[in-house]
C-alpha cells in the first residue's frame, strides 16, 4: 500500500498553471529526497524534478517543485498539450524497507 | 549516452519464472545502484528492490521476498531480474532505472512486458 497520496485527475487549459500534491502518510518518509516523474503512456517514466526542487538540465523551466511540511507540490507553468500525462512522486525513507515509496499517480489532462 | 536496454516481451504460464535482463551503457555500472520497478496494465509504479553492481548486495521488497532475485554480470554490463513462481497478478512492465547519489532515478529502461496467462 502506497504511503504517497496523489489526487487522482488534475486539468487545466493551455497557458494555465497547475499544482500536483503528494502527500506522506508516515512519519519516516524523508522528504528532502523527494523527486516526480513524468511518464507519457507506452513509455518509460522520466525524471522532471529531484531533491524536492531541482530539475535536471534537459527538463523544461515550466516545472517546478516545492514542499510544505509533509506535502511536496509539483506545479507545472504554461501548460502544454506535451504536457498531458501521468505524473508520479517518490521518496526516499528512513526505513530498511521499503526504502522508496512511490505516489498514486495524478493524470494531468489539457483541455 | 547513458542508456538501459532492456529485454523483449515474455508470455509466461503460471508457475513459471521470468528473467528480465537490462543492458547498461555510457557509464561506470558500479557506481550506481539498479533498481527494478513494475506497472501492472492500468496501475500505478510498484518498486521491487536493488541491486549494487559494485558489491552485490541486494535489498527486495517484503512483498516479493522469496520470489525474486536481482543479479549483475560486471563484463557485460548487465543486470537481471527473475521473478519465479509467477502468477496472474504478475502480468505487468517491468523497468529497470539508475539511482542518483540523492535517491533520484534519472535513467530509466523501455520497460519489459511480461504476461502470465
Amino acid at each position: 500500500q502506497s504511503a504517497l497520496t496523489q489526487s487522482a485527475s488534475v486539468s487545466g487549459s493551455p497557458g494555465q498553471s497547475i499544482t500536483i500534491s503528494c502527500t506522506g502518510t508516515f512519519s519516516d518518509v524523508d522528504y528532502n529526497y523527494v523527486s516526480w516523474y513524468q511518464q507519457h503512456p507506452g513509455e518509460a517514466p522520466k525524471l522532471i524534478i529531484y531533491d524536492v526542487y531541482h530539475r535536471p538540465s534537459r527538463v523544461s523551466h515550466r516545472f517546478s517543485g516545492s514542499r510544505s511540511g509533509n506535502t511536496a507540490s509539483l506545479t507545472i507553468s504554461g501548460l502544454q498539450a506535451e504536457d498531458e500525462a501521468d505524473y508520479y512522486c517518490v521518496s526516499h525513507t528512513s526505513r530498511g524497507t521499503p526504502p522508496y515509496v512511490f505516489g498514486t499517480g495524478t493524470k494531468v489532462t489539457v483541455l | 549516452q547513458v542508456q538501459l536496454v532492456q529485454s523483449g516481451a515474455e508470455v509466461k504460464t503460471p508457475g513459471a519464472s521470468v528473467k528480465v535482463s537490462c543492458n547498461a551503457s555510457g557509464y561506470i555500472f558500479s557506481g550506481h545502484f539498479i533498481h527494478w520497478v513494475r506497472q501492472a496494465p492500468g496501475q500505478g509504479l510498484e518498486w521491487m528492490g536493488w541491486i549494487s553492481p559494485g558489491s552485490g548486495g541486494t535489498n527486495y521488497a517484503q512483498k516479493f521476498q522469496g520470489r525474486v532475485t536481482m543479479n549483475t554480470d560486471t563484463s557485460t554490463p548487465t543486470a537481471y531480474m527473475e521473478l519465479s513462481n509467477l502468477r496472474f497478478e504478475d502480468t505487468a512492465v517491468y523497468f529497470c532505472t539508475r539511482m542518483t547519489v540523492t535517491y533520484a532515478f534519472d535513467v530509466w529502461g523501455q520497460g519489459s512486458m511480461v504476461t502470465v496467462s
